[in-house]
C-alpha cells in the first residue's frame, strides 16, 4: 500500500541552527500539504501546494519558515534560525481528488525538538 | 486556528464498552472526516461525511452529522484496545483544506 514518506523520523537542534524537513506524497497526488501539531493539539495547516504551485501560506511564518515543491513531486520544509517555540510534530500530507471530498493520507510525522 | 472543538477531551472506558465522542464546529462545510492518531505517528483517514448526509457507517463506526447544530459525532462499538488512539474530526469546507479540532484522547482499558 502506498504511504507518505518523511524523514527524519525525529530531530534535536539548537536554537538559532537551520533544520529541514523532507516529504514523498503518494505518487500521483497533485496536493500535498505540511502542518505543524503541538503537543496536545490538532494539525495546523502551515502550507498547501497543488502540483508545483503554493495555494495556501497564509499561516506559514514566512520570516523564518520556507517550503517549496520544486517539481511537484516531493517537498521540503525548512526553518532558519529555529526556535524554542518551533518544537512539535511536522507532518505532512497528500491528497487527489475524490467524489464528495478529498481525504488526506498522512506521514509519519518528524517530531522537532529545539534545545 | 482550530475549527472544532471535541469532547470529552479525554475518555477511559473498558474494553468492549461502546465510545462516542463529540464534535461542534463553527463555519459551514462541505464535508466532515473523522481522523486518528497513535501516539507519536500519523494521522489515519477513518470516514467522511458529506455535508447533505446525517448518519454513515463504516464497521465498527459509526458518525452522525447535524449541520444545524454544527456538530458530529462519533461512536466507536465494542471498543478493543487497538482502538486506544486521540481522534480528531476536520473540516473541510470546500477548498481541499481541512482544519482539524482538538482532539479526543481514547484509552480503552484490557
Amino acid at each position: 500500500e502506498a504511504e507518505v514518506a518523511q524523514s527524519p523520523r525525529y530531530k534535536i537542534t539548537e536554537k538559532s541552527q537551520a533544520v529541514a524537513f523532507w516529504c514523498d506524497p503518494i505518487s500521483g497526488h497533485a496536493t500535498l500539504y505540511w502542518y505543524r501539531q503541538i503537543l496536545g493539539q490538532g494539525p495546523e495547516l502551515l502550507v498547501q501546494f497543488q502540483d508545483e504551485s503554493v495555494v495556501d501560506d497564509s499561516q506559514l511564518p514566512k520570516d523564518r519558515f520556507s517550503a517549496e515543491r520544486l517539481k511537484g513531486v516531493d517537498s521540503t520544509l525548512k526553518i532558519q534560525p529555529a526556535e524554542l517555540g518551533d518544537s512539535a510534530m511536522y507532518l505532512c500530507a497528500s491528497s487527489s481528488p475524490g467524489t464528495g471530498g478529498q481525504v488526506q493520507y498522512f506521514g509519519p510525522g518528524t517530531r522537532l525538538l529545539v534545545l | 486556528s482550530q475549527q472544532g472543538e471535541e469532547d470529552p477531551q479525554a475518555l477511559s472506558i473498558q474494553e468492549g464498552e461502546n465510545a462516542t465522542m463529540n464534535c461542534s464546529y463553527k463555519t459551514s462545510i462541505n464535508n466532515l472526516q473523522w481522523y486518528r492518531q497513535n501516539s507519536g505517528r500519523g494521522l489515519v483517514h477513518l470516514i467522511l461525511i458529506r455535508s447533505n448526509e446525517r448518519e454513515k457507517h463504516s464497521g465498527r463506526l459509526r458518525v452522525t452529522l447535524d449541520t444545524s447544530k454544527k456538530s458530529s459525532s462519533l461512536l466507536i462499538t465494542a471498543s478493543r484496545a487497538a482502538d486506544t488512539a486521540s481522534y480528531f474530526c476536520a473540516t473541510d469546507g470546500g477548498n481541499e483544506k481541512l482544519t482539524f479540532g482538538t482532539g479526543t484522547r481514547l484509552t480503552i482499558i484490557p
